[in-house]
């Protein structure tokens, strides 16, 4: 059982915007910024977004995250057959004194 | 261009002691935080343990509290991991990620993992 909640999956057409959601709780994201990584398969995870809503150089505009008291999400826009791959959140918590990541959402492109 | 590469992964009894290795190259490796990471087979990311720049400050997630400790040495752009008394449940592919200069770690860039198995 993850800290952070994040739906197991999630799945959209090409061209469609899809939304993964995070929900934490007042430790973690109510307190601390959110990041948010992008693991394909066999490969090491690669960071999306951080600081809740700033992409990395190089992350295309396609993907946004926003935060919203307890809970943050991750927005991909004109979803393509590339973005197919499971997504993490994670934030810090003030409780636990350590990173909590959510347990993955695989998006599957149709 | 930033490099992280893990070594000394491989299978090991349980009870037993493994030391995880990552050589950093590319970027100023005393400036940065660093972090372990890892994932059992089949599941999700579980952070493992987290040194500051200067080792003054590393934390552990509670379940290998006691039992891994975090290391590095900046003369060498390095970073550790002392994994002992070795569970079943220790078995994941373990990565090590950039933290940040300040403030929260940002997973900048990770290595591609080694393989820990533990198993009799």
């Amino acid at each position: 059982q993850s800290v952070l909640t994040q739906p197991p999956s999630a799945s959209g057409t090409p061209g469609q915007r899809v939304t993964i959601s995070c929900s934490g709780s007042s430790s973690n994201i109510g307190s601390n910024t959110v990041n948010w990584f992008q693991q394909l398969p066999g490969m090491a995870p690669k960071l999306l977004i951080y600081s809740n809503n700033q992409r990395p150089s190089g992350v295309p505009d396609r993907f946004s995250g926003s935060k919203s008291g307890t809970s943050a999400s991750l927005a991909i826009s004109g979803l393509q057959s590339e973005d197919e791959a499971d997504y993490y959140c994670a934030a810090w918590d003030d409780s636990l004194n350590g990173w909590v990541f959510g347990g993955g959402t695989k998006l599957t492109v149709l | 261009e930033v490099q992280l590469v893990e070594s000394g992964g491989g299978l090991e009894q349980p009870g037993g002691s493994l030391r995880l290795s990552c050589a950093a190259s590319g970027f100023t490796f005393s400036s940065y935080s660093m972090n372990w990471v890892r994932q059992a087979p089949g599941k999700g990311l579980e952070w493992v343990s987290y040194i500051s720049s200067s080792s003054s400050s590393v934390y552990y997630v509670d379940s290998v509290k006691g039992r891994f400790t975090i290391s590095r040495d900046n003369a060498k752009n390095s970073l550790y991991l002392q994994m002992n008394s070795l569970r079943a449940e220790d078995t994941a592919v373990y990565y090590c990620a950039r933290g940040s200069i300040r403030g929260a770690s940002l997973f900048d860039y990770w290595g591609q993992g080694t393989l820990v198995t533990v198993s009799s």
